[in-house]
């Protein structure tokens, strides 16, 4: 089956820094590669995502790249804030019936310091 | 308003006793999906359904049962429940070819 690796499982930034989380997966039947937030105490909601046809995808201070001959992909947060501290999951989903079977990695806790 | 709910939301138990957490979407989705969050270990999921009456066993099933009578919902059993089952839950829905996934409020199980 699929399996995903995610690191760092811990990330501590200066407001304003970068900070970046990166995924790696196994299976070259996944295509479809969303980043869920979940705020603490809260359930994960979807924050931006990327399909195996496309390399890069950009939405404001948030960003997701696809490298799929390597299998991996990366989120990218810039001009970080203290309300991006959250649990960050990456998933590779791969298609089935016309669903998408996800497989999420372990998560990485992202602190952002004022 | 779109939303998936789960019930109960808190529940503490003991070992053997039978419990059930429901699951309703009123969005139509297709696919639900029922996962644990442990710490360290991420999103796991236990049981998947793609449509009414049909299921499939995701990668931690043992301890538990689903079952999809009804679009809409997506009961989770543990028919005899454990200490090492203690953990949150979320359930989840999508709907066909998109992929991004709806969650519930979560629920905290524990058993003692």
């Amino acid at each position: 089956g699929e399996n995903v690796e995610q690191h760092p499982s811990t990330l501590s930034v200066q407001e304003g820094d970068s900070a970046v989380i990166k995924c790696t997966y196994s299976d070259s039947a996944s295509n479809y590669f969303p980043w869920y937030k979940q705020e603490l105490g809260k359930r994960p909601q979807l924050i931006i995502d990327i399909r195996s046809n496309v390399g890069e995808k950009k939405d404001q201070r948030i960003a997701v790249t696809l490298n799929k001959t390597a299998k991996h992909f990366s989120l990218h947060i810039t001009e970080t804030q203290p309300e991006d501290s959250a649990v960050y999951f990456c998933a590779a989903s791969r298609p089935r019936g016309g669903s998408y079977i996800p497989t999420f990695g372990r998560g990485t806790s992202l602190i952002v310091h004022p | 308003e779109a939303q998936v709910t789960q019930n109960p939301r808190y529940l503490i138990t003991v070992t053997g006793k039978k419990l059930t957490v429901t699951c309703s979407q009123n969005m139509n989705h297709e696919y639900m999906s029922w996962y644990r969050q442990d710490p360290g270990l991420g999103l796991r999921q236990i049981y998947y359904s793609m449509n009414v009456e049909v299921t499939d066993k995701g990668d931690v099933p043992e301890g538990y049962k689903v079952s999809r009578k009804e679009k809409r919902n997506f009961p989770l059993i543990l028919e005899s429940p454990s200490p090492n089952q203690t953990s949150l839950y979320f359930c989840a829905s999508s709907t066909q070819g998109t992929g991004e996934l709806f969650f519930g409020e979560g629920s905290r199980l524990t058993v003692l």
